[in-house]
């Protein structure tokens, strides 16, 4: 089944403390990103991914980075989460363009830093 | 700079039609889609439009685009309880970031 697959879904943990929710593709998609949901912002552009080893800031980058040393792989670290981070994060992937299919989402990791 | 808009909430009757807007406002847009999410669940892709198409029917969802007006709407007709969600209206931004750009998001209540 093609899908876009994050891990942890939840996730609670304390300021300071490095984390990372990862990202995975089988869809063989160039385009892969990262964003934050937050309550009456819609979706926000954190970073995003044209391909293996080109990432770029999106709208909000501070405080996150990203990598891409694999294809299918799209990992979000937080080197020091804050709790201005507290957020639902959900992975994108697509073809270049998106085209007639959009982004295939992910199941999204609801993050609480206390 | 680019701005997607929508109402934050509507409300309608079981069986009623329920018609949700969007604005938009890079011009150069090549699709607009419209995604749909459950409570607890990702984003959904709904359907879509291609900016030289006025409208678009897919079984109870009609989308209808006045490029002139960059206005964006979506139709569910005999909506169901299962309607309830969030709705998304996004673009494609045409430039080397490939992007999509989402609105806030209209919550839908459809009530029994």
């Amino acid at each position: 089944e093609a899908q876009v697959t994050q891990n942890p879904r939840y996730l609670i943990t304390v300021t300071g403390k490095k984390l990372t929710v990862t990202c995975s593709q089988n869809m063989n998609h160039e385009y892969m990103s990262w964003y934050r949901q937050d309550p009456g912002l819609g979706l926000r552009q954190i970073y995003y991914s044209m391909n293996v080893e080109v990432t770029d800031k999106g709208d909000v980058p501070e405080g996150y980075k990203v990598s891409r040393k694999e294809k299918r792989n799209f990992p979000l670290i937080l080197e020091s989460p804050s709790p201005n981070q507290t957020s639902l994060y959900f992975c994108a992937s697509s073809p270049i363009p998106a085209g007639v299919g959009g982004y295939t989402f992910g199941s999204g990791t609801r993050l609480t830093v206390v | 700079g680019e701005d997607v808009e929508q109402s934050l909430f509507l409300s309608v009757r079981e069986g009623d039609s329920s018609v949700i807007n969007c604005t938009y406002t890079d011009s150069s847009s090549t699709y607009l889609y419209w995604y749909k999410q459950e409570p607890g669940a990702g984003l959904q892709l709904l359907t879509y439009i291609f900016s030289n198409m006025d409208m678009k029917q897919d079984q109870r969802l009609t989308v209808l685009l006045n490029k002139k007006d960059k206005h964006l709407s979506l139709r569910i007709a005999d909506t169901q309880t299962g309607d309830s969600a969030i709705y998304f209206c996004a673009e494609s931004i045409m430039d080397s970031s490939y992007k999509l750009i989402f609105g806030s998001g209209t919550r839908l209540l459809v009530r029994p």
